[in-house]
């Protein structure tokens, strides 16, 4: 049971928009920064997204985050093939003083 | 360029030890906080704990306290993960990851570089 909840898949056809959700609470996601991690088939994880919204260089402005209270969206527009793959949400805990993860969403384009 | 190189594939029998590595190059190494994440076959990534090799500080999460062993060898900026006596349920996909930020490990900094993986299979 992962500290952070994420859907455990969504789907969407190319050129369409979808969006993941990853809930948590005061100790985690309310008061640290989210990141997101795209995992395509086979590889390591990579990151998408920091400091809740901010996306590293080279990743396209397809990809979008944000947080609002306990919860945090991450929100792909304009789907490829490409884009299938597992996506996970990230944090601290400050209670735990620990990592955490969501369990992950499969994304797939239809 | 920052770069995680980890140790190859590994395959084990049940109670033997191991030794995992991340070398690292493109940063200063004693001073980023070092993630250690497990992904078991088909499954999600799990954080297993973090090391600052500048003193070798350490923080485990409570599901992986006593069952490995981090520590950093700064003369050649790798870390390392270590069993010893390994079960069938630790094989997965080991990652090892660096923050961000230098001397930050909470909730004001993220993971940004991650290694290749390495492989463990412990069966009999």
């Amino acid at each position: 049971q992962s500290v952070l909840t994420q859907p455990p898949s969504v789907s969407a056809a190319p050129g369409q928009k979808v969006t993941i959700s990853c809930s948590g609470s005061s100790s985690n996601i309310g008061n640290n920064y989210v990141s997101w991690y795209q995992q395509l088939p086979g590889t390591a994880p990579k990151l998408l997204i920091y400091e809740n919204n901010k996306r590293p260089s080279g990743i396209p402005d397809r990809f979008s985050g944000s947080k609002s209270g306990t919860s945090a969206t991450l929100g792909i527009t304009g789907l490829q093939t490409g884009d299938e793959g597992d996506y996970y949400c990230g944090t601290w805990d400050s209670s735990l003083n620990a990592g955490v993860f969501g369990g992950g969403t499969k994304l797939t384009v239809l | 360029d920052v770069q995680l190189v980890q140790s190859g594939a590994e395959v084990k029998k049940p109670g033997e030890s191991l030794n995992i590595s991340c070398k690292t190059s493109g940063f200063r190494f004693t001073t980023y906080w070092i993630d250690w994440v497990r992904q078991m076959p088909g499954k999600g990534l799990e954080w297993m704990g973090i090391i600052y090799p500048g003193d070798s500080d350490t923080i485990y999460s409570p599901s992986f306290q006593g069952q490995v062993t981090m520590s950093a060898d700064k003369s050649t900026s790798t870390a390392y993960l270590q069993w010893s006596s390994l079960k069938p349920s630790d094989t997965g996909m080991y990652y090892c990851a660096r923050r961000d930020r230098p001397y930050c490990r909470g909730g004001y900094c993220q993971v940004d570089s991650w290694g290749q993986g390495t492989l463990v299979t412990v069966s009999s």
